[in-house]
């Protein structure tokens, strides 16, 4: 089964500075899809952004931007001008394309960020 | 955009009883349901799988009789934990990924507490 890693369990920034969150992944696919999701403290999973792993140009939604390196397996997350509204919990999760375990989303254990003003 | 709705977003049960949690996708057909519990401060882990028309998949470890999923139409899945207790006490998401996307969308969550 692929599997996600996430090393960090807490991060700190302070507001209007630049924070990358970092994400490993194991797989012997070749193509597959690789998501940040954010879970503020209402718990609700909302997606920040995705990365189709045959593409080589890094994904990239307004201050939310990926570092996807996909020979060495890391799909890192950059935020800039941090907002306090990020303060969340991050987590980085993974997506076959095919075969017995299509669809299902395989998650790291989470990055806490907090955004200090 | 896509959203799925997840009812009751709190519900406390006494020990024994049954529970039911509903997701239903308001603008788009679910052939596929997953089913997340989420321990406090940890991550999502997949109890299941609920496919439409036919048999949910459930992951190792997870009682098949305990947390019952039924999927009946395109647009509803329900898991129904059944004599519940507190260690089933924790915080069930569901999620589907609408036609044409990569991406999937989650259920606001449920949080269950077994007296």
């Amino acid at each position: 089964a692929q599997t996600v890693t996430q090393s960090q369990p807490e991060m700190s920034v302070q507001e209007a500075e630049t924070v990358t969150l970092s994400c490993t992944y194991d797989t012997s696919e070749s193509d597959y899809y690789l998501f940040w999701y954010k879970q503020p403290p209402s718990r609700q999973m909302i997606l920040v952004i995705r990365q189709e792993a045959y593409k080589q140009q890094n994904a990239t939604e307004n201050r939310f931007s990926v570092n996807f390196q996909k020979a060495a397996k890391s799909f890192s997350l950059k935020i800039s001008d941090s907002q306090l509204g990020d303060a969340a919990m991050y987590f980085c999760a993974y997506r076959s394309v095919r075969g017995s375990t299509l669809g299902r989303l395989y998650f790291g254990r989470g990055t806490q960020l907090t955004v200090w003003p | 955009g896509a959203v799925v709705s997840q009812h009751p977003s709190r519900v406390i049960c006494k020990s024994g009883t049954s529970v039911k949690i509903e997701c239903r996708s308001l603008d788009f057909q679910a052939t596929t349901m997953f089913w997340y519990r989420q321990f406090p401060k940890q991550s999502l882990m997949l109890m299941a799988t609920s496919n439409e028309g036919s048999k949910a998949t459930y992951e190792q470890g997870v009682e098949k009789d305990k947390f019952l999923i039924n999927h009946a139409s395109l647009t509803l899945s329900t898991l129904t934990v059944t004599s519940a207790h507190p260690e089933d006490s924790s915080f069930y998401i569901c999620s589907a990924r609408p036609p044409g996307s990569s991406g999937y969308t989650f259920g606001s969550g449920t949080r269950l507490t077994v007296v």
